[in-house]
């Protein structure tokens, strides 16, 4: 049973670039998630997708955005690349659950470097 | 301030000791309280997950809560090598439809040594 797996695992940009950054969930997995992790911090919440619609968004700007096909497969996109955006980006997936609760299953992570 | 504090380290302990971890919060509404452990250049794997107050075992593991002081910890007996990694504290609310963000502390670098 495969779990998260995201593409590229490296890539490399300039600034003023975009990047479009890719995730299958783990199988049976209907919400997926990004998080923004840099260098030495814990996992920043960026955003979460259900029924291909974004459900919550943390405190990223307009520029970081995504998607979510009927396969329940995302892409996050971020326009207008800044250095800052130089991080690991890792997708998680879960299966909904109205009570709350909400354990993600995380991908190994896309590692962008912007010059 | 941060909603969760968590001491970077590093931390370095010799093989066998009893580990202990910890993280503050300062949000109220957080219910769900989680360890992950990461491997440098992986991505998180869900270590203990606790709903509430209380203790929770697995195996070597113990995850404690404490709601009224915002204060978790992660207790590791007989540690090992293999356990040196980062260590991430989450904790999420209860969001009315469910599909909650987590919100993680910075991290807790964890070295075992022989």
């Amino acid at each position: 049973d495969a779990g998260v797996t995201q593409s590229p695992t490296h890539l490399i940009k300039t600034r003023g670039q975009q990047v479009t950054l890719r995730c299958s969930p783990k199988s049976g997995h209907d919400t997926v998630s990004w998080y923004q992790q840099a260098l030495g911090q814990g996992p920043q919440f960026i955003f979460q997708y259900y029924e291909e619609e974004e459900r919550q968004r943390g405190n990223f700007p307009d520029r970081f955005s995504g998607h979510q096909f009927p396969n329940y497969s995302s892409e996050l996109n971020v326009n207008a690349l800044l250095l800052g955006d130089s991080a690991l980006y890792l997708c998680a997936s879960s299966l909904r659950d109205s009570s709350g609760a909400n354990v993600l299953t995380f991908g190994a992570g896309s590692r962008l470097t912007v010059l | 301030q941060k909603e969760v504090e968590q001491d970077p380290g590093p931390l370095s302990v010799p093989e066998g000791a009893i580990v202990s971890l910890n993280c503050t919060y300062s949000n109220s509404a957080f219910q769900y309280f989680m360890w992950y452990r990461q491997y440098s250049r992986k991505g998180p794997e869900l270590l203990m997950y606790t709903y509430s107050s209380g203790n929770k075992e697995d195996g070597r593991f113990t995850a404690q809560v404490d709601k009224s002081s915002k204060y978790i910890s992660l207790f590791i007996r007989d540690s090992q090598p293999s356990d040196s990694a980062t260590y991430l504290c989450a904790m999420s609310a209860v969001v009315t439809g469910g599909g909650n963000k987590l919100t993680f502390g910075t991290g807790t670098q964890l070295k075992v040594e022989l």
